[in-house]
């Protein structure tokens, strides 16, 4: 199995909602990873968890809130967001962080649309 | 901080032809290379990467050359079918690889 699986595909939220997204994968991988994406643009890092520990926040906003629950599991909490915050969501994850065999799998992504 | 420069924006090529995407990094620590494909509503998928201690590898019709004295790196893509039509990232990684740096993207489009 080497999927990472995001839910939900798609969410519509408004700027007073508080709503989750989920990640999971069963690949014994112990680092994982947020990306944002906008249309037509690369993927930017928001935060990673190493050992289920948070070890790089790209200065994210704090209406976005990172948790990993389990090596298996990573959420992302949303409270509060704008419009400009509509994008694709990807979550990905590797191998044990460092290790020089890595090799980062991206999930399909949650399309959020802020209204 | 580090950048990564991807050329071109687009290509558009017919089948069976080559297409080559050329990509510019400038932290001279990064060490790992990965090429990306990502179709429309998908993820990222990981088609090729390249460490710092191999100038060049091959799978099937996908290739990556790598020049870590002028810092740059490329994607070959021989034989190019219909399916190959997509948009191609490039990244390079800093913090033991923790952080991937994506480049600006190829949309790659073979017309039959």
């Amino acid at each position: 199995d080497t999927e990472v699986t995001q839910t939900p595909k798609h969410l519509v939220m408004g700027m007073t909602n508080k709503k989750s997204l989920k990640c999971e994968q069963h690949m014994g991988h112990r680092a994982m990873y947020w990306y944002k994406q906008k249309a037509k643009k690369p993927p930017e890092l928001m935060f990673v968890y190493s050992y289920e520990k948070l070890s790089i926040n790209e200065s994210v906003p704090s209406r976005f809130s990172p948790e990993c629950p389990n090596s298996s599991l990573l959420n992302l909490h949303l409270h509060a967001l704008q419009p400009e915050d509509s994008a694709l969501y990807l979550c990905a994850s590797s191998q044990v962080p460092g290790n020089l065999n890595t090799e980062a799998f991206f999930g399909q992504g949650t399309r959020l649309t802020v209204v | 901080g580090e950048n990564v420069e991807q050329h071109p924006s687009t290509l558009s090529v017919q089948e069976g032809d080559s297409a080559v995407i050329k990509c510019t990094y400038s932290d001279s620590a990064s060490n790992y290379f990965p090429w990306y494909k990502q179709e429309l509503g998908k993820g990222p998928q990981l088609i090729i990467d390249i460490r710092s201690n191999v100038g060049e590898k091959k799978d099937q019709r996908i290739a990556v050359t790598l020049n870590k004295t002028a810092k740059h790196f490329s994607l070959h893509i021989t034989e190019t079918q219909p399916e190959d039509s997509a948009v191609y990232f490039c990244a390079a990684s800093i913090r033991g690889f923790q952080k991937l740096v994506f480049g600006t993207g190829t949309r790659l489009l073979v017309s039959p």
